[in-house]
């Protein structure tokens, strides 16, 4: 069965630093890799996704990921954290069957 | 925004009571899932619906039941409420055409139940 695992449960930056969210995953097949946000009291909203190609890829609100096969992540970065980044931000891995697996989610704040 | 209404969008009840859930969907979409999501676990499938009246289990589907008569409409039914179902519970769809692992999820705004 399919795993997600995102260490950090949660993570403080200050406004402007960079930023890296760690997910480690789990698949015995291609992965099926997305990065999802949620605000308080949202559902979830897709970030950028991956499932072949290149390894490194571009999402929204500046938000690039970087898939390492040998090493079993797909970390989210973003060069300057802005104020309004602050959310939880989940992982997750697709089987082919269209399942989603998330992890347990990283909470961002953000210090000014 | 993707076109999922959810209803109703809070509720408290007590333990032992039914109580049923509703997503609507008005994209067409095949897939439609119902995930609850409590602290510390992200978000847990429950049922998931891959076509009207086809459906399946997640990894929590113990205490719940679903129907999908509609393409638009999936339920899902508590039997008989309990504590442990005190949650926050969203639907999700996707379009789930050839890739359809190579899919996103769309959410709707969830539901907050709260079993007393």
């Amino acid at each position: 069965a399919q795993s997600v695992t995102q260490p950090d449960i949660h993570i403080t930056v200050s406004e402007g630093a960079s930023l890296e969210l760690r997910c480690n995953y789990s698949y015995g097949a291609t992965p099926y890799l997305f990065w999802y946000v949620q605000s308080p009291g949202q559902g979830l909203q897709l970030l950028l996704k991956y499932f072949s190609g290149d390894t490194l890829v571009q999402g929204i609100k500046g938000f690039e990921a970087e898939f390492k096969r040998s090493q079993s992540s797909f970390n989210l970065r973003k060069p300057s954290v802005h104020w309004s980044d602050a959310a939880e931000y989940f992982c997750a891995v697709n089987t082919n069957a269209g399942k989603s697996t998330f992890g347990d989610g990283t909470t961002l704040t953000v210090k000014p | 925004d993707a076109g999922i209404t959810q209803s109703p969008r809070h509720k408290v009840t007590e333990t032992g009571t039914p109580v049923t859930l509703r997503c609507h969907q008005t994209e067409n979409h095949r897939y439609m899932y119902w995930y609850r999501q409590d602290p510390g676990h992200g978000l847990r499938l429950i049922h998931y619906s891959y076509g009207v009246k086809d459906t399946d289990k997640g990894e929590v589907s113990d205490g719940y039941s679903v129907s999908r008569s509609k393409t638009e409409d999936f339920l899902l039914t508590l039997e008989s409420a309990t504590s442990s179902q005190t949650s926050v519970y969203f639907c999700a769809i996707s379009e789930g055409g050839a890739q359809v692992a190579n899919e996103k999820l769309f959410f709707g705004s969830g539901t907050q139940l709260s079993v007393l």
